[in-house]
């Protein structure tokens, strides 16, 4: 069965700093990986997804990136801001698709 | 594009009701949803796959017959919590995605569910 694991579990951080939240997950026959935010009492938003074959994907001051052969992914958030506080989440789908494997979370809290 | 509405937003009611909860796919078509539910602090756990007009998958450890699953279209699904007690209160969110778990997954905005 995948495992997914995410460090750190909570990470506060003052305003502007850039940071890493890392993804770790023990399978690496994936189809892809997807990154999430969740607001506190809200569902999921979708950030980013990285299809196997992709090394990472950009969007705005959001960069991950993928190594299948290691099992990791990074969320890289440039120049935080408090708005970026937040729950993120990866997650993997398993082989048959019938699946979502979910990581446990880093709580941001980006300070002004 | 691709938004997900889950309805109600928050519901609060006696033990031994029976709640609905919906999710639409409101601008494309689902072929298949998950529900989860979520604890506080904890990540989401999945409870049952649903593909459209077919009886839904639950996960291990997940009663059917408490959670009832219904995909009659592909851009609705309902998932029944019934006769409600309060170990059943939580935060359900749905997904829904137009293949498999292998294509993006799309999120609606979760349902607190308080069982008094």
């Amino acid at each position: 069965k995948q495992e997914v694991t995410q460090i750190p579990a909570a990470l506060s951080v003052p305003e502007g700093e850039n940071l890493v939240l890392n993804c770790s997950f023990t399978d690496s026959a994936i189809y892809n990986l997807q990154w999430f935010r969740q607001d506190p009492g809200k569902g999921l938003t979708s950030l980013l997804l990285i299809q196997s074959s992709q090394r990472e994907q950009t969007s705005g001051r959001l960069n991950a990136s993928l190594d299948k052969s290691s099992g990791r992914s990074t969320l890289y958030i440039a120049a935080s801001q408090p708005g970026d506080s937040a729950t993120y989440l990866c997650a993997v789908p398993s082989q048959s698709g019938n699946q979502f494997y979910f990581g446990t979370g880093t709580s941001l809290t980006v300070i002004p | 594009g691709a938004v997900v509405s889950q309805h109600p937003s928050w519901v609060i009611c006696k033990s031994g009701t029976s709640v609905k909860i919906e999710c639409r796919s409101l601008d494309f078509q689902a072929t298949t949803m998950f529900w989860y539910r979520q604890f506080p602090k904890q990540s989401l756990m999945l409870m049952a796959t649903s593909n459209e007009g077919s009886k839904a998958t639950y996960e291990q450890g997940v009663e059917k017959d408490k959670f009832l699953i219904n995909h009659a279209s592909l851009t609705l699904s309902t998932l029944t919590v019934t006769s409600a007690h309060p170990e059943d209160s939580s935060f359900y969110i749905c997904s829904a995605t137009t293949g498999t778990a292998t294509q993006p997954q799309h999120f609606g905005d979760g349902t607190r569910l308080s069982i008094l």
